[in-house]
């Protein structure tokens, strides 16, 4: 992968509400895409993936969907809940995303 | 089971002194990467190892970036001479593939030069 771009930076959603988060990637022959969640003074650790072959996958309050036509890609988590709170990249194989700032307000 | 393990979690040195970082990686793991995490440029590659031979090193920064995995358990990140912009989060992670496996990563290693 060359280059991802992951939107927003930063979201901040009400407890139980749902969060999205959606990334872009510019190489049509990448075949995995990661999720991984940071926790302040932790590494990133992986919540879902999906691969090429598939549109969506989803595990109890993530999903994430791909759609290979438009490059595009995203996490969805509903009924969030405080622990919810972290950073979240998006990855095409190795290159990642930015990050989003996720902050759920009790 | 135990996880990627890295040393030291911190490290505060002076500038043009020389730092290695060291990871164990989790056993079985047959791919090793090294990532530099900071503000402006968030998570980046620097480089990784399949089967302990460096596979791609085009984001290692500079000459004074080295790396070595002289066996399947043990790796080493070294900056000779250190500089203030090299400051940020080391992090080593492994794979049981290259770009197509999930990755395992360590704590990091929070690295100061003043």
């Amino acid at each position: 992968g060359e280059n991802v771009e992951q939107h927003p930076s930063t979201l901040s959603v009400q407890e139980g509400d749902s969060a999205v988060i959606k990334c872009t990637y510019s190489d049509s022959a990448s075949n995995y895409f990661p999720w991984y969640k940071q926790e302040l003074g932790k590494g990133p650790q992986l919540i879902i993936d999906i691969r090429s072959n598939v549109g969506e996958k989803k595990d109890q309050r993530i999903a994430v969907t791909l759609n290979k036509t438009a490059k595009h890609f995203s996490l969805h988590i509903t009924e969030t809940q405080p622990e919810d709170s972290a950073v979240y990249f998006c990855a095409e194989e190795l290159t990642f995303g930015t990050g989003t700032r996720l902050t759920i307000i009790p | 089971d135990a996880g990627v393990i890295q040393s030291p979690r911190h490290e505060v040195t002076e500038m043009g002194q020389e730092v290695t970082l060291r990871c164990k990686p989790i056993s079985g793991h047959n791919s090793l990467f090294w990532y530099r995490q900071t503000m402006m440029r968030g998570l980046e590659l620097l480089i990784y190892f399949n089967n302990n031979v460096p596979i791609d090193d085009s984001g290692m920064p500079e000459d004074r970036f080295s790396a070595k995995m002289p066996n399947a358990s043990f790796s080493t990140l070294k900056i000779q001479p250190s500089e203030p912009r090299d400051s940020a989060v080391y992090f080593c992670a492994s794979s049981l593939g290259a770009g197509d496996q999930p990755q395992h990563f360590g704590d990091g290693t929070r690295l100061s030069i003043l």
